[in-house]
């Protein structure tokens, strides 16, 4: 089955530094890949997504590249802010038309900012 | 337009005990997706419901099992609990046809 392997597990910044978040997965069928950010006592809230036909997607501080090629893929935070602290997940899934949209999660990144 | 919504938010509950967790999606969505979240680690898929039926399954023991309803809410049930379930259970919703999963707030399970 799919392994989705995070780092770093932890990450601190000052505020308005830039945050980078990288995972690899290890099977190539996947093809869509989201990132979560969990606040405490919170469920994951869906910050941003790529599919397998795209090599970089951007919302406004948030940016997301993928190399299919290597298998890994980041998540970018410019001009981070204190509210950026939460522990962020990326994950993995083929394509809901094809095998289900089951997610394989990374084991997550507790990013603090410090103001 | 409601997100998500899971209930009871917290549980506590003894070995051996039975529980049932349960889960309305976001509206319009009609697949449910359950996962499990130990305590700092990602979130594990236990299964997936479409159509009121099991769609795909991870790796997790009979002794948890679902249902889906008409109206695609969706109830988590385990038996025979275990100190090692004890752990955040998350819905996710979405729809069969594609598109991003939606997670609830979670049910927080205590097994003592």
């Amino acid at each position: 089955g799919e392994n989705v392997e995070q780092h770093p597990s932890t990450l601190s910044v000052q505020e308005g530094d830039s945050a980078v978040i990288k995972c690899t997965y290890s099977d190539s069928a996947s093809n869509y890949f989201p990132w979560y950010k969990q606040e405490l006592g919170k469920g994951p809230q869906l910050i941003i997504d790529i599919r397998s036909n795209v090599g970089e997607k951007k919302d406004q501080r948030i940016a997301v590249t993928l190399n299919k090629t290597a298998k890994h893929f980041s998540l970018h935070i410019t001009e981070t802010q204190p509210e950026d602290s939460a522990v962020y997940f990326c994950a993995a899934s083929m394509s809901p038309k094809t095998s289900g949209s089951r997610l394989t999660f990374g084991e997550g990144t507790q990013l603090t900012v410090n103001p | 337009d409601a997100g998500v919504t899971q209930s009871p938010t917290h549980l506590i509950k003894t070995r051996g005990q039975q529980v049932t967790l349960r889960c309305s999606p976001k509206s319009g969505h009609d697949t449910v997706s359950w996962y499990q979240q130990a305590l700092g680690q990602g979130p594990q898929f236990i299964f997936q419901y479409y159509e009121e039926e099991e769609r795909q399954r991870g790796n997790f023991p009979d002794r948890f099992s679902g249902h889906q309803f008409p109206n695609y809410s969706s109830e988590l049930n385990v038996n025979a609990l275990l100190l090692g379930d004890s752990a955040l259970y998350l819905c996710a919703s979405s729809f069969a046809r594609g598109g991003p999963q939606h997670f609830g707030d979670g049910t927080r399970l205590s097994i003592l």
